[in-house]
């Protein structure tokens, strides 16, 4: 079981905007602003979307944006493209007990 | 450009110990840049943090695995390697070796715990 919570899917039309939710404890995602995002596609690599809460690395699209409210982060993605279509994890670290903590993951599908 | 590459056994026996070696090229394991690190997803795609190296010596494991894990580096190879004891088929998974940014201010560094680059993974199945 993943010490952070993820839905298991979420879908969007292309075009709309969709939000994946991570909640995580006051131990890990609400004591630290280290919360990072991954994309994988099938088969692929996880690829490093957003760090540090709400930091894009270069090279990622601008309709990828995070942020943090408590104990939960989110993933917003944009003007969905079929792209997009991939499975998400977030991670965070959790202090010394545990380091890094990673989500379950959430499949994202483009209808 | 910076790139990983995980190699080694695809298949172990349960009770043995692990072993892989992640080889960078386009870059130096040696530089103070970057931690060095290993994350394994499991078949039903969970991830988890196995541990780092950096300063080419200095190692940190997840509490989890501390007992049964050693991350060394061979500078002269530009690899750093993954031994993993005592396995079990809960240690079957896809082995990632990846790099993670230092953070640096006037106090020293630190860890940013993100992880930038990623090797291709590979495989490794525990089973007799």
């Amino acid at each position: 079981q993943s010490a952070l919570t993820q839905p298991a899917s979420v879908s969007g039309s292309p075009g709309q905007s969709i939000t994946i939710s991570c909640t995580g404890t006051s131990t890990d995602i609400g004591n630290y602003n280290f919360v990072s995002w991954y994309q994988q596609h099938p088969g692929k690599v996880p690829k490093l979307m957003i760090f540090e809460v709400s930091n894009r690395p270069s090279g990622v699209s601008n309709r990828f944006s995070g942020s943090k409210s408590g104990n939960t982060a989110s993933l917003t993605i944009s003007g969905l493209q079929a792209e997009d279509e991939a499975d998400y994890y977030c991670s965070s670290y959790a202090g010394s007990s545990s380091h890094v903590v990673f989500g379950g993951g959430t499949k994202l599908t483009v209808l | 450009q910076v790139q990983l590459q995980e190699s080694g056994p695809g298949l172990v026996k349960p009770s043995q110990t692990l072993s892989l070696t992640c080889t960078v090229s386009g870059g130096s394991i040696s530089s103070p840049s970057y931690y060095w690190t290993w994350i394994r997803q499991h078949p039903g795609k969970d991830l988890e943090w196995i541990g780092y190296i950096y300063n080419s010596g200095n190692t940190y494991y997840n509490p989890s695995l501390r007992s049964r894990v050693t991350i060394s580096a061979d500078t002269s190879k530009n690899q750093f390697s993954l031994k993993l004891s005592s396995v079990t088929a809960a240690d079957t998974a896809v082995y990632y070796c990846a790099r993670e940014p230092r953070g640096r201010d006037s106090l020293g560094y630190y860890n940013n715990w993100y992880f930038d680059l990623w090797g291709r993974g590979t495989l490794v199945t525990v089973s007799s």
